[in-house]
């Protein structure tokens, strides 16, 4: 059972465009991490979030924590080819920040 | 490089075999948490080991053991394979900090199919 619900499930835009996936959960976390992971590789981690409201920029890529801390999102500026992945986020409870709650992902392809 | 790796990278066993993983974690880190992840899902969190020890365990039945060794290596042994049991399976060590901003270095998984 997945506790965290992304949407949406896929996405397919071209180079250029800008997009948000959503991250939700009626559960509150201490913590939420963002990853991606390319076929074949394991999942490698872009950011972690630990306030409520509390907002992350890592270049194009823009995170937000909900304020309850039950919801993040991801936005993406200007998408490149570089950008297609499978995104998923992570939660953790408060003292066990490595054993995550994993969302159902969201598989993003940007072609040219 | 995450400096995690795992063997095999790939794996085809029958159902009721058993099959062990193995997990070589990041220098310097003691912590080993294993992770299952089935096609087109997140993963979902094993078991984990801190200092040749389980600490803390997900929603799996006992047929799912592991060991972690004085060296921080650690296996997964899942005995009686069922199909459903076909997954990509990831360890992840960590420097074992129960801070917020504890950080997960994954491997590229051991792919196992079950017929």
């Amino acid at each position: 059972t997945q506790l965290l619900e992304q949407s949406p499930q896929f996405l397919s835009i071209q180079e250029g465009e800008n997009l948000t996936v959503y991250c939700n959960s009626s559960s509150v976390f201490s913590s939420l991490q963002w990853y991606r992971q390319e076929p074949g590789e394991g999942p490698v981690l872009l950011v972690t979030v630990v306030t409520g409201g509390e907002v992350k920029k890592l270049k194009r890529l823009t995170f937000q924590f909900g304020d309850a801390r039950k919801d993040s999102s991801l936005h993406i500026t200007a998408a490149q080819p570089g950008d297609t992945g499978l995104y998923l986020c992570a939660g953790a409870y408060t003292g066990t920040a490595s054993k995550l709650t994993f969302g159902t992902g969201t598989r993003l392809q940007v072609t040219l | 490089e995450t400096g995690v790796t795992q063997s095999p990278t790939h794996l085809i066993k029958t159902r009721g075999q058993q099959v062990t993983l193995r997990c070589s974690s990041q220098s310097g880190h003691n912590t080993v948490s294993w992770y299952q992840q089935a096609l087109g899902q997140g993963p979902q969190f094993i078991f984990q080991y801190y200092r040749e020890e389980e600490n803390g365990r997900g929603n799996f039945p006992p047929r799912f053991s592991g060991l972690q060794f004085p060296n921080y290596s650690s296996e997964l042994n899942v005995n009686a394979l069922e199909l459903d049991d076909s997954a990509l399976y990831l360890c992840a060590s960590s420097s074992g900090g129960l801070g917020a901003n504890e950080k997960l270095f994954f491997g590229s998984g051991t792919q196992l199919s079950v017929l």
